[in-house]
């Protein structure tokens, strides 16, 4: 059975950073794209950020430069590193697995996620 | 990149058909995945490509598409069904609806 468990979420101040992770198991990690998704309270779903190995990663253009994704294969772990963050990335923080049939893209697993607050 | 458009909400009484329509004039392919999120749960597959339904996804689930628009059905609409639902682009670039709040009446 697959499981991603994200950790790491929690209150932190205007400008703080963060490091979100997700334990995989289940299957073989190294083998899959892995991404975050975000749902800000109240929101719909929104697509942060996806990675195979470090030399293929994405970003969304509204966490470029300040988010890093990262992966720990030997320890089936997806992270994401938060920098400089606003009231604007407060959300629940999901890891998601990528899926791909047919020429299409989806996800087909999702962990429970995370909550992020970012609040003075 | 392109936007998806859902209707915000859509209510139905027990045991009729609720259709959620998801429309987006650059949608690459002729059918769009569909995700059921449940007050405080992760978001579900329900409908893939093909309209083909994950396992333990029930039967009266359904996808369609006309033109630049594609529709979730559900028939026979159960108590549980009540979630918001999410229409995602079947490619790359991992746009979402804004999503649809289905309330069972």
């Amino acid at each position: 059975e697959v499981q991603l468990v994200e950790s790491g979420g929690g209150l932190v101040q205007p400008g703080g950073s963060l490091r979100l992770s997700c334990a995989a198991s289940g299957f073989t990690f190294s083998s899959y794209w892995m991404h975050w998704v975000r749902q800000a309270p109240g929101k719909g779903l929104v697509w942060v950020s996806r990675m195979y190995d470090s030399g293929r990663t994405t970003y969304a253009d509204s966490v470029k430069g300040r988010f890093t994704i990262s992966r720990d294969n030997a320890k089936n772990t997806l992270y994401l590193q938060m920098n400089s963050l606003s009231a604007e990335d407060t959300a629940v923080y999901y890891c998601a697995r990528e899926a791909y049939s047919g020429g299409s893209y989806f996800f087909d697993d999702w962990g429970q996620g995370t909550l992020v607050t970012v609040s003075s | 990149s392109y936007k998806l458009t859902q209707p915000p909400s859509v209510s139905v009484s027990p045991g009729q058909t609720a259709r959620i329509t998801c429309s987006g004039d650059a949608l690459p392919k002729p059918y769009a995945y569909w995700y059921q999120q449940k007050s405080g749960q992760a978001p579900v597959l329900v409908i893939s490509k093909d309209n083909e339904r994950p396992s333990g996804i029930p039967e009266r689930f359904s996808g369609s598409s006309s033109g630049t628009t594609v529709t979730l059905t559900i028939s026979g609409v159960q108590a549980e069904d009540e979630a918001d639902y999410y229409c995602q682009s079947p490619d790359r670039s991992w746009v979402f609806g804004g999503g649809t709040k289905l309330t069972v009446l």
